[in-house]
């Protein structure tokens, strides 16, 4: 009965070859976030999608990109992966964007660069 | 801005034992949600014990409890009777209240080893 799931977890690209990332939910969850999370450090939100709003952080760099084509689906494409994106990437769902609401998250995508 | 900081990366203690986590924060907001997290190695990240800044009355889960002091602002997290799976990194966080345009602001963590 898994609610947030991530997939591949364990995601290996080139320098500069396009990747996209996978998370999808059976929560039914108008909100959508995807988090960087590097060795050590706290989770970074890169943007969040309130059903088809799509919300970008001021610093998330222009190589990320998003995409959420149905309720349950949404991707994390990186267009030119650097050696600085090697990170876990969390996607998290929540019903509203209140504090109210628990964030659920997936279990993350590590993603190595080569 | 908001910030979070926990001021301990990492922790060991003996199963059985109780162990405090510490956080603190700093914000000119008044109504607000602190909460800790949960990442245990290669699972996801969950919610283990959420505070509302306007309840005085310290939040318990089990046992797991938080010991929070709104005018020093400090929300420190008490493991009881710990438990093997009790070893993840734990995540303290804030949110504005009720506020659709603000986000989760995490501090760096902690990462917790229960040892056998």
């Amino acid at each position: 009965d898994a609610m947030v799931i991530q997939n591949p977890r364990y995601q290996v690209t080139q320098f500069g070859k396009p990747v996209t990332l996978s998370c999808s939910q059976t929560l039914n969850h108008n909100v959508m976030y995807w988090y960087q999370q590097k060795s050590s450090q706290a989770p970074k939100l890169l943007f969040h999608y309130y059903d088809k709003d799509f919300n970008n952080e001021a610093d998330t760099p222009d190589n990320f990109q998003s995409r959420r084509p149905n309720t349950s689906f949404c991707f994390l494409d990186i267009r030119s992966p650097g050696l600085g994106d090697a990170a876990m990437y969390l996607c998290a769902t929540s019903g509203t964007l209140t504090s109210t609401d628990t964030q659920y998250f997936g279990p993350g995508t590590r993603l190595t660069v080569l | 801005a908001q910030t979070v900081t926990q001021s301990q990366p990492e922790m060991s203690v003996q199963e059985a034992e109780t162990v405090t986590l510490s956080c603190t924060y700093d914000t000119s907001e008044s109504n607000y949600y602190l909460f800790w997290y949960k990442q245990p190695p290669s699972r996801q990240m969950i919610l283990v014990i959420r505070q509302e800044a306007y309840k005085q009355q310290n939040a318990t889960e089990n046992r797991f409890s938080v010991n929070f002091q709104k005018a020093a602002k400090s929300f420190s997290l008490k493991i009881s009777d710990s438990q093997l799976g009790d070893t993840a990194m734990y995540f303290c966080a804030f949110m504005k209240y009720e506020n659709r345009d603000d986000k989760i602001i995490f501090g760096k963590g902690t990462r917790l080893h229960i040892l056998p």
